[in-house]
C-alpha cells in the first residue's frame, strides 16, 4: 500500500496565482485532513473531511478551499496565493474520526 | 494562544540513556494524547498515545506520562538509540462532531549522540 500520498513535493508560487494541493489515500479512510506548518511551530488544521462530500474548517481556513468527492482524494485548492500561506501542507487520513492519523510526506510550498 | 507548549525546541542525549521530552496543554477538555515523530523529509508518524483517564501507557522504549492535575505529559525513550533522532511533536486531541482534532506542539529535536 502507498499510504497517503500528496503531489507535488515543491512548489513556488507568485503572488496572486492560485494552485491545487493533491492528496490520495488507498486505505479507504473516512476521515481526511490538511494541516500546515509554519517553521519553528507545530501543524495546523486548515480543512476536514469526514466522508466522501462532507467537508469543515479547521484551525486556520481562511485562503484556502477543499472538495471531496471520492473516498480516496481530498484536494486544498488556493485560489490567490499570498506570502502568508508559505509553508508546508501535510495530508493526513484515518479509519474512523478518533483513529490514528497517518500522514504524508508533505508539499513545500512557497510564495514570493 | 498556545494550547499545547513544548518549551524545549532541542535536547541532545547520550546513546543509551534515557531521553525526557516534555509538553504542557491548557485546555482541560483535551481527552488524548498523542506522541508523533517526523524525520525529515517525512510526514510525522504515529509514536504512542494516552487516554486522559490513564497517567501511563508503555509500549517497548516508549512511556507516555500524563499528569492531569498539573497538565503536564512526558515521553520518555528507554534506551535512546541513534534512529531515535528527529523531531518529536506532542498533540492533545478534542473530539469535535465525530472527527478528532489534533492540536500540536511546536516540536522537540531530539538528537542522540553516539
Amino acid at each position: 500500500n502507498a499510504g497517503v500520498t500528496q503531489t507535488p513535493k515543491f512548489r513556488i508560487l507568485k503572488i496572486g496565482q492560485s494552485m491545487t494541493l493533491q492528496c490520495t489515500q488507498d486505505m479507504n479512510h473516512n476521515y481526511m485532513y490538511w494541516y500546515r506548518q509554519d517553521p519553528g511551530m507545530g501543524l495546523k488544521l486548515i480543512y476536514y473531511s469526514v466522508g466522501a462530500g462532507i467537508t469543515d474548517k479547521g484551525e486556520v481556513p481562511n485562503g484556502y478551499n477543499v472538495s471531496r468527492s471520492t473516498t480516496e482524494d481530498f484536494p486544498l485548492r488556493l485560489e490567490l496565493a499570498a506570502p502568508s500561506q508559505t509553508s508546508v501542507y501535510f495530508c493526513a487520513s484515518s479509519p474512523g474520526g478518533t483513529d490514528t492519523q497517518y500522514f504524508g510526506p508533505g508539499t513545500r510550498l512557497t510564495v514570493l | 494562544d498556545q494550547q499545547v507548549k513544548q518549551n524545549s525546541p532541542s535536547l541532545s542525549v547520550q546513546e543509551g540513556r534515557i531521553s525526557i521530552l516534555n509538553c504542557d496543554y491548557t485546555n482541560s477538555m483535551f481527552d488524548y494524547f498523542l506522541w508523533y515523530k517526523k524525520y525529515p523529509a517525512e510526514g510525522p508518524t504515529f509514536l504512542i498515545s494516552i487516554s486522559s483517564i490513564k497517567d501511563k501507557n508503555e509500549d517497548g522504549r516508549f512511556t507516555v506520562f500524563l499528569n492531569k492535575s498539573a497538565k503536564h505529559l512526558s515521553l520518555h525513550i528507554v534506551p535512546s538509540q541513534p534512529g531515535d533522532s528527529a523531531v518529536y511533536f506532542c498533540a492533545a486531541s478534542a473530539t469535535f462532531q465525530g472527527a478528532q482534532k489534533l492540536v500540536f506542539g511546536q516540536g522537540t529535536r531530539l538528537t542522540i549522540n553516539p
